[in-house]
C-alpha cells in the first residue's frame, strides 16, 4: 500500500478553471505538507496542516486553498488557474509538525495548465 | 532569510567513479539535515538523514554524509557510482521546530554505462 497517496497523478486543464488534487497518508502521522516542485525542479513549501490546523502558509496565491478534513487527508484546491501553475504538486506527511521528523512524500501530481 | 545551496547543477559521471555532491546551508540555529533523491518520473524518497551524534551518516544505496558544522555544509558521498543512480539529488535542511524543509536547486546526476 502506498503510504502517502495523491491522485490525480496527472491533471491536463485550461487557463480559468478550478481542480483540485487529493491527499491521503496511511502512516498515522499528525502533519501533512504540500510542495510544488517547478519546471527547473525547485521545490517549495506551500502549506502544512498538522491535525486539520494550518501551521505554515507560505506566500501563496490566496487562489490556492487547502483543506484538510481529518489529520489522514490533505486536499488541495485551485481557482481560476493560470499557466503559471502548471508545476508538480507533492503532497507529504511527517509524524509530528517538528524539524526532527522526516517528511514522507506522495508520487506528485503533474498539473498543466493550456 | 534560511537558504540552501547544492553546488553543482550537472554531474557527468561514469560507472564506478566516486561521488561528491555539495551542500551548503545559512541558518544560525540547529538544524536536521537530509538528502533526497527523485528518479526520472518518481516521487521523492529519503537517502539518508542527520539528526544528532555521529556527522558521518550512512543511508540506504551505499550514501552517506558528513556533517561539517563549522562549515554549515552536509556533503553526499558514494565510492563508486552505478548507472541506475542516475537521478536528481536534493539536500534539504530542517530548521529544528519550524516543521519545514527548506530545498537546494538540486542536482542532476547522470552515469553513463
Amino acid at each position: 500500500d502506498t503510504a502517502v497517496s495523491q491522485t490525480p497523478k496527472y491533471l491536463v486543464t485550461q487557463m480559468g478553471n478550478d481542480k483540485s488534487i487529493k491527499c491521503e497518508q496511511n502512516l498515522g502521522h499528525d502533519t501533512m505538507y504540500w510542495y510544488k516542485q517547478d519546471s527547473k525542479k525547485f521545490l517549495k513549501i506551500m502549506f502544512s496542516y498538522n491535525n486539520k490546523e494550518l501551521i505554515i502558509n507560505e506566500t501563496v496565491p490566496n487562489r490556492f486553498s487547502p483543506k484538510s478534513p481529518d489529520k489522514a487527508h490533505l486536499n488541495l484546491h485551485i481557482n481560476s488557474l493560470e499557466l503559471g501553475d502548471s508545476a508538480v504538486y507533492f503532497c507529504a506527511s511527517s509524524q509530528e509538525r517538528g524539524g526532527g521528523n522526516t517528511i514522507y512524500f506522495g508520487e506528485g501530481s503533474w498539473l498543466t495548465v493550456v | 532569510a534560511q537558504s540552501v545551496s547544492q553546488h553543482n547543477h550537472h554531474v557527468i559521471l561514469s560507472e564506478a567513479a566516486s561521488l561528491e555532491l555539495g551542500c551548503n546551508y545559512s541558518y544560525g540555529g540547529t538544524v536536521n539535515l537530509f538528502w533526497y533523491v527523485q528518479y526520472p518520473g518518481q516521487h521523492l524518497q529519503l537517502l539518508l538523514k542527520y539528526f544528532s551524534g555521529d556527522p558521518l551518516v550512512k543511508g540506504i544505496k551505499g550514501f552517506e554524509a558528513e556533517f561539517i558544522k563549522s562549515k554549515f555544509s552536509f556533503n553526499l558521498r558514494k565510492p563508486s557510482v552505478q548507472w541506475s543512480d542516475t537521478a536528481e539529488y536534493f539536500c534539504a535542511v530542517s530548521p529544528s521546530n519550524t516543521g519545514k524543509l527548506i530545498f537546494g536547486q538540486g542536482t542532476t546526476l547522470q552515469v553513463k554505462p
